[in-house]
């Protein structure tokens, strides 16, 4: 298995701008994650799904978040306006349930200026 | 309010020696624990987990320990390597939560040849 894909990589955008992470997690796996890694906060849980339908999205810190999953292979992490405080690298993980670990992608690395 | 704790930000260990990486935490609900490892521009790989039944979990050259009374959990690694050398995340979970994890900080460990 390829493992959970992010894209992309990298993304820079200018403060007001919509911006669009990218998952697909492993093939089987009916958990995803979004995590936010940033110097002050450490790796924190934004939000996350369970067989498409969001679980718990206590951890996304403001209206300008939206996360979806249409469909079991597909996630999206929406930040609309983006802000310069939203420069983090963001984590997708996904897994196959209780009592396993989490399998993360690489992550994409967002700089808003 | 962290509820994971690694206190130890770095560590620095010569090759062949033992590595002790320490975490704390404060919330009595948490049943399992696991610890993953990051490489630079990669995303977190799950190391070893234990559950809160158990004291102790051995996986080659990695050993968590547990001790509930403590609220206190360590992993050490014996002997390190240079390929050992990235940072440590210490997790925990609450049961009936999914898969939902609070993370510490991380702990920087570097080993010398």
């Amino acid at each position: 298995d390829a493992g959970v894909i992010q894209s992309p990589r990298h993304e820079v955008t200018e403060m007001g701008q919509e911006v669009t992470l990218r998952c697909k997690p492993i093939s089987g796996h009916d958990y995803l994650f979004w995590y936010r890694q940033t110097m002050m906060r450490g790796l924190e849980l934004l939000i996350y799904f369970n067989n498409n339908v969001p679980i718990d999205d206590s951890g996304m810190p403001e209206d300008r978040f939206s996360a979806k999953m249409p469909n079991a292979s597909f996630s999206t992490l929406k930040i609309q306006p983006s802000e310069p405080r939203d420069s983090a690298v963001y984590f997708c993980a996904s897994s196959t349930g209780v009592g396993t670990e989490a399998f993360f992608g690489q992550g994409t690395r967002l700089t808003v200026v | 309010d962290q509820q994971v704790k690694q206190n130890s930000p770095s560590l620095s260990v010569q090759e062949g020696r033992i590595s002790i990486l320490n975490c704390d935490y404060t919330n009595s609900m948490f049943d399992y624990f696991l610890w993953y490892k990051k490489y630079p521009a990669e995303g977190p790989t799950f190391l070893i987990s234990i559950s809160s039944i158990k004291d102790k979990n051995e996986d080659g050259r990695f050993t968590v320990f547990l001790n509930k009374s403590a609220k206190h959990l360590s992993l050490h690694i014996v002997p390190s390597q240079p390929g050992d050398s990235a940072v440590y995340f210490c997790a925990a979970r609450i049961g009936g939560s999914g898969n939902k994890l609070t993370f510490g900080g991380g702990t920087r460990v570097l080993v010398k040849p």
